[in-house]
């Protein structure tokens, strides 16, 4: 039973377009997530982070939302550039302990 | 900052031999270490964690006589995958997180392992 879904395998958006990613959760006891990015054959890069005692953290050109009630957070991304292609993967936790992740969501960012 | 190093990148060798995998925190200390693997095209599976001077918390169904882990400092854990068998093939990424159970935690580049 996967506790962290990301129901998009794939995404393509043009260059200088917003790129959104989707990220649902089951547990209702999580309330600390993270976004990591990922280039083939190396280790995940964390990208931003959100509590639960918020609903939106910006850095730059990245801004993660969350839904508590609805379970579900969304990494935007604005303007997109082609240094973005990479698969992006949402990970939750309790209390920051052992994260969960999901399977990723591989955007592609054509120019 | 939070540079994170795992060697090697990528390892071949015959089924039964052992691999040992380290991973090191180059600038910070890991209170705590993680070791996942990722099969093709899924998720990062947490394996095992690990706090520096104890033993490591293995995941449901992570043989823990398989894959030995030791924390032995703040600055290096190390996976030793015993008689490694062809299944057993797989990319085996570390992290490490500093401080509180709230800091993100940083990865390594990962090692490919190869198990003929």
């Amino acid at each position: 039973d996967q506790q962290v879904k990301q129901n998009s395998p794939s995404l393509s958006v043009q260059e200088g377009r917003i790129s959104i990613l989707n990220c649902d959760y089951t547990n209702s006891m999580f309330d600390y997530f993270l976004w990591y990015k990922k280039y083939p054959a190396e280790g995940p890069t964390f990208l931003i982070s959100i509590s639960s005692i918020k609903d939106k953290n910006e850095d730059g050109r990245f801004t993660v939302f969350l839904n508590k009630s609805a379970k579900h957070l969304s990494l935007h991304i604005v303007p997109s550039q082609p240094g973005d292609s990479a698969v992006y993967f949402c990970a939750a936790s309790k209390g920051g302990q052992n994260f969960v992740f999901g399977p990723g969501t591989r955007l592609s960012v054509l120019p | 900052g939070a540079v994170v190093s795992q060697h090697p990148s990528r390892v071949i060798c015959k089924s039964g031999t052992s691999v040992k995998i380290e991973c090191r925190s180059l600038d910070f200390q890991a209170t705590t270490m993680f070791w996942y693997r990722q099969f093709p095209k899924q998720s990062l599976m947490l394996m095992a964690t690990s706090n520096e001077g104890s033993k490591a918390t293995y995941e449901q169904g992570v043989e823990k006589d398989k894959f030995l882990i030791n924390h032995a400092s703040l600055t290096l854990s190390t996976l030793t995958v015993t008689s490694a068998h062809p299944e057993d093939s797989s990319f085996y990424i570390c992290s490490a997180r500093g401080g509180n159970t709230n800091q993100p935690q940083h990865f390594g580049d990962g090692t490919r392992l190869s198990i003929l």
